[in-house]
């Protein structure tokens, strides 16, 4: 498409329920990336795709927080048991490569959490 | 691990006057990034600053990287309404992640 498609763009949900966010980068973008932005924060980095696998989830917070990408295109964010502290700003990004760390990241529009 | 630090956390100024924001980086960086978040939406990429004391300008914007490659600053002069929002800096961590820094949210009272 032509640029980063998340959805859903708002989600509200109970302590406990379990959660999926979507990313649908832009075409022909091996590279994927989610990030999480709490209010006043700058992005913090939790998983970074090239192709279908996981190349680095050293940022996931912790086992309740798992990320796919089946295909090498649209990924999906899980979060199990969700926590009011997961309450946040989910952005994807995606740029042509992730080989050196050179790479320019287009950022789609954020999936906001809200767990009560 | 790699931390990048950006002051001041928030600035108010009248337009036309200028405004910087200064990112420093606790590790030596292969290249920087600025990007740019308006109120409610998400970060939108500025430049990318690769030479050791490099300078860069966009209009009224200039982008600077230190000759130690672990510092930078974004100078807007004589700012306008329209430059209001939150600017990052963000360097290259471990692997293929960028590490952003906290954001330098910008004010601008007409």
């Amino acid at each position: 498409g032509a640029g980063v498609s998340q959805t859903p763009s708002n989600k509200v949900t109970e302590k406990g329920k379990y959660v999926e966010l979507r990313c649908d980068p832009i075409s022909g973008h091996t590279a994927l990336y989610w990030y999480r932005q709490s209010l006043g924060q700058g992005p913090e980095f939790l998983i970074y795709f090239q192709g279908t696998g996981a190349a680095d989830d050293s940022g996931l917070p912790n086992d309740r927080f798992f990320a796919v990408r089946p295909e090498g295109s649209v990924s999906t964010l899980k979060i199990q048991r969700t926590e009011r502290g997961d309450s946040a700003v989910y952005l994807c990004a995606s740029s042509p490569r992730g080989s050196d760390g050179a790479n320019v990241l287009t950022f789609g529009a954020g999936s906001r959490l809200t767990v009560l | 691990g790699q931390q990048v630090m950006q002051i001041p956390q928030y600035q108010h100024v009248q337009e036309g006057e200028d405004f910087t924001t200064y990112c420093n980086s606790s590790t030596t960086l292969s290249n920087i990034q600025w990007y740019k978040q308006r109120p409610g939406g998400h970060p939108v990429f500025l430049i990318q600053l690769v030479k050791s004391g490099e300078v860069k300008k966009q209009k009224r914007l200039t982008f600077q990287f230190g000759e130690a490659k672990k510092n930078s600053s974004l100078h807007i002069t004589a700012t306008q309404t329209t430059d209001v929002g939150t600017y990052f800096c963000a360097g290259p961590g471990a692997g293929n992640m960028l590490t952003f820094g906290g954001g330098t949210r910008l004010m601008v009272k007409p």
